[in-house]
This record gives structure tokens, sequence and C-alpha cells, in this order.
């Protein structure tokens, strides 16, 4: 089992520019998540989804777009990047609610310039 | 509202030291869990306990234990005879049932606690 990955591991990108991010869980989890972790800050939560077809936002929702069409995979797309969104991003994934046990991916890191 | 403090930015501690990492936590509902995550300097996060809010046991994993006291709302992290390995960032996080407005299941992470253990 490759548990959660995702791609890519680096990117850097100019204002502007748009991308998206894959996130991909061979565990059968119902819940996947996408979060940004910055110095200092922790990790905040972007969106989140709790089944496939769905999707809802989290703490800091604005500027990202996700998409979960299979249960497998959780898209975060960053249609006009801004340096503010230089970030490290993790995907992570559970069985369900409660109890509740986070699996995450080995993370992001996207510059943009 | 719901809110995981970790006052300790950074710690630093000599091999072989024990060391005590605080978790203070805020929230209106009753039942909830918390959970310690180990982000090593690779960079991926380790999950390493879960705790629900019924349950105020003390727990005993090798080197780690875990304190969990509802009266303080505190569930603080022990590490005996800290090791080099230990060097990491050390997260605290809260998830509710929702039963007060706040989303189900969503973990509110703390802002983490850099530990340092020299040799």
């Amino acid at each position: 089992n490759a548990g959660v990955t995702q791609t890519p591991k680096f990117r850097v990108l100019k204002t502007g520019q748009s991308m998206t991010l894959l996130c991909a869980q061979d565990m059968n989890h119902e819940y996947m998540y996408w979060y940004r972790q910055d110095p200092g800050m922790g990790l905040r939560l972007i969106h989140y989804s709790v089944g496939e077809g769905t999707t809802a936002k989290g703490e800091v929702p604005d500027g990202y777009n996700v998409s979960r069409l299979k249960k497998q995979n959780f898209l975060l797309g960053l249609e006009s990047a801004a340096p503010s969104q230089t970030s490290v991003y993790f995907c992570a994934s559970s069985y369900g609610t409660l109890p509740l046990e986070q699996y995450f991916g080995p993370g992001t890191r996207l510059t943009v310039t | 509202a719901q809110k995981v403090t970790q006052a300790q930015t950074e710690i630093s501690v000599v091999e072989k030291e024990d060391v005590t990492l605080d978790c203070v936590y805020e929230t209106r509902d009753t039942t909830y869990y918390l959970f310690w995550y180990k982000q090593p300097p690779s960079g991926e996060l380790v999950f390493l306990i879960r705790r629900n809010s019924f349950d105020e046991q003390n727990e005993i994993s090798g080197r780690y234990s875990w304190n969990f006291q509802k009266s303080t709302s505190s569930f603080n992290f022990t590490i005996t005879a800290s090791q080099v390995v230990d060097s990491a960032v050390y997260f605290c996080a809260l998830s509710e049932a929702g039963n007060y407005g706040g989303s189900q299941g969503n973990l509110i992470f703390g802002k983490g606690t850099k530990l340092s253990v020299k040799p």
C-alpha cells in the first residue's frame, strides 16, 4: 500500500499562473482533506471532502478550488496563484468522522514568485 | 470557539533529558478527540496518539507518555530519556463531534512545538 501520495513534490509558479495538485489514497478512505502549512501557523484546513462528489470549505478556502470525482483522488486547484499561496500543502485521508485518525501525504512545497 | 494552544514554540534539551510538551485546548463540545502528531525534519506527519474526551486515563507507549486532564483542558506529552531521533515539530490537534456548530471530525491544529535534542 502506498498510503497517501501527492503529486508534485515541488513546484515553482509565477504570479497569475494556475496549477493542480493531485492527492491519491489507496486505503478506501471516505474523507479527504487539503491543508496548508506556513511557518509558525501550524496546519490550516483549506477544503475537505466527505465522499466522492462532495466538497466543503475549511478554514482558509479563498483562492483554491477542489474536486473529488473519484473516491481515491482529491484535487486542489489554484486558478491564479499569488505569492501568499507560497506554502507546503498536505493532503490527508481518513476512514470517516469519529474516531478520526488522518493519514497524511508527504507534502508539496509550492513557491509563487 | 475551538482552539488549540501550544505555548512552547521551541524547546532544546540534551539527550537523555525528559521533556514535556504542553497542549491546552478550548471546546464547547462534550465529545471530542485529541491527537498528537510528529513532523520530523523529513516533513511527513506521523500520527502518535488519539484520546477521546471520555477517557482520562494516562497512556504510556515506550518512552512516550500522555497526560490528559479535562479539569485544566490539557493534553500534555512527555518524552522520557529523549534521543536525537526525537527532534521534530510536534503538533497537538482537536477534533469535535460537532454538537456546537464546529465542523464534525475536522482537525484543529496547534501551531506546533519544535523540539531539538542535542547529543
